[in-house]
């Protein structure tokens, strides 16, 4: 069974570091994409980025390069996402999803259950 | 950046009834279009691709239309368990987009 699992809800103030994380199972993790996808409260779904494990080639949206950073350790079969300086408008949940193979390419097939960080002195 | 615009934002239906949801591109993406449904505090979940093949285990009442730049995600007879918002969604080169939902709640 394919699984995605993150990392736990985290409260932080702002200008401090974060790293979140998702860890894939059940599939070949150096094989697949792995995206990250922000939800802000009561809003929609935003694309921040896009990792395949398998050699760390990483994509950016312009909306968040440069505001975060995308990793992943494959030895442990798992993705990053990271700030070195949180602001209070980085609150949201957070979800990592799969990129799906071949003809499925263009989605994201398999979802986490998504990190909720909350940024607030 | 490819633009995906939803409407209506809110649909108001009851049990039993036909549910339309439009999702608009700003620009043709042929049938490369995906619908997500999420449910308050669950993860998006995929259920149709390519604009009209319905995802593994997704019912039959859900069905997707369009190509180009207009889709229609329809569900024949909506179920208590359907009543969620739904997102549409499009890869363009290295850009995934997502529209900004429509609610499909119980009148």
């Amino acid at each position: 069974e394919v699984q995605l699992v993150q990392s736990g809800a985290e409260v932080k103030k702002p200008g401090e570091s974060l790293k979140i994380s998702c860890k894939g199972s059940g599939y070949s993790f150096t094989s697949y994409w792995i995206g990250w996808v922000r939800q802000m409260p009561g809003k929609g779904l935003e694309w921040m980025g896009i990792i395949y494990p398998g050699d760390s080639d990483t994509r950016y949206s312009p909306s968040f390069q440069g505001q975060v950073t995308i990793s992943a350790d494959k030895s442990i079969s798992t993705a990053y996402l990271q700030w070195s300086s949180l602001k209070a408008s980085d609150t949201a949940m957070y979800y990592c999803a799969r990129r799906g193979p071949g003809e499925f390419g263009n989605y994201f097939d398999y979802w986490g259950q998504g990190t909720l960080v909350t940024v607030s002195s | 950046e490819i633009v995906l615009t939803q409407s209506p934002a809110t649909l108001s239906l009851s049990p039993g009834e036909r549910a339309t949801l439009s999702c608009r591109a700003s620009q043709s993406v042929s049938s490369y279009l995906a619908w997500y449904q999420q449910k308050p505090g669950q993860a998006p979940r995929l259920l149709i691709y390519d604009a009209s093949n319905r995802a593994t285990g997704i019912p039959a009442r859900f069905s997707g239309s369009g190509s180009g730049t207009d889709f229609t995600l329809t569900i024949s007879s909506l179920e208590p368990e359907d009543f969620a918002v739904y997102y549409c969604q499009q890869r363009s080169n290295w850009s995934w987009t997502f529209g900004q939902g429509t609610k499909v709640e119980i009148k």
